[in-house]
């Protein structure tokens, strides 16, 4: 069965500063590998995923992700946080082709 | 590129009651995807179609949930009759080749 624990429910960071929302994932097939942002109100946008090509994967809006096979995770990190970034974001697996396995997600809050 | 369309966008009924919800995935899409999403919680997957048929309907409470897909395009969810837990985002999906999902904006619905 394949699961996802994102570590923090609420992370807060200043202007400028890094982000870092960890996910830990649990597949028994190599997994695809998402991260999804929701705004208030809205649906979830595709930030970037990883499927089984390049471990550093590049996203939309700065963001990328690391796809760590060792550790089992799939960290989402951006160098410089902006205060647009504040949103709930989602990490989540799938088997290729199913169903997504959401983490519980984790709000983002930007203070200026 | 037009996304996937979703109505209605909000919707508040008593107990009892039955609701239906509408989605037009991507032009071409032939997979599509029911999602629940329940306040504070990652989305978690309530049936799946691929073209007119089921792939996965095995989170659906089936005594209480219906969808179809008519036609491998639009499809329906209907609640009947809906319960207190069943308030929640009701979102919609669909997938090209089936990996990368893309969400509608969602029926946010309120069961009194």
């Amino acid at each position: 069965a394949q699961s996802v624990t994102q570590l923090g429910s609420h992370v807060s960071v200043s202007e400028g500063a890094l982000v870092l929302l960890r996910c830990n994932y649990s597949s028994s097939v190599p997994p695809y590998l998402f991260w999804y942002v929701q705004y208030p109100n809205q649906g979830l946008q595709l930030l970037l995923k990883y499927t089984s090509a390049a471990t550093l994967v590049k996203g939309i809006n700065g963001f990328e992700a690391e796809f760590k096979k060792s550790e089992t995770s799939f960290h989402l990190t951006k160098p410089s946080a902006h205060m647009s970034d504040a949103a709930e974001y989602f990490c989540a697996v799938s088997n290729q082709g199913g169903k997504l396995i959401f983490g519980q997600g984790t709000e983002l809050s930007v203070k200026p | 590129e037009a996304g996937v369309a979703q109505s209605p966008r909000y919707k508040i009924i008593e107990k009892r009651q039955s609701v239906a919800f509408w989605c037009n995935p991507i032009s071409g899409h032939a997979t599509l995807y029911w999602y629940q999403q329940i306040l504070g919680q990652g989305p978690k997957l309530l049936i799946q179609f691929q073209n007119n048929g089921v792939v996965d309907d095995s989170q659906l409470p089936k005594d209480r949930f219906s969808a179809e897909r008519l036609k491998g395009v639009d499809s329906t969810l209907k609640i009947q009759p809906a319960k207190l837990e069943d308030s929640a985002v009701y979102l919609c999906a669909s997938s090209l080749l089936g990996d990368t999902q893309y969400f509608g904006p969602g029926t946010r619905l309120t069961v009194l």
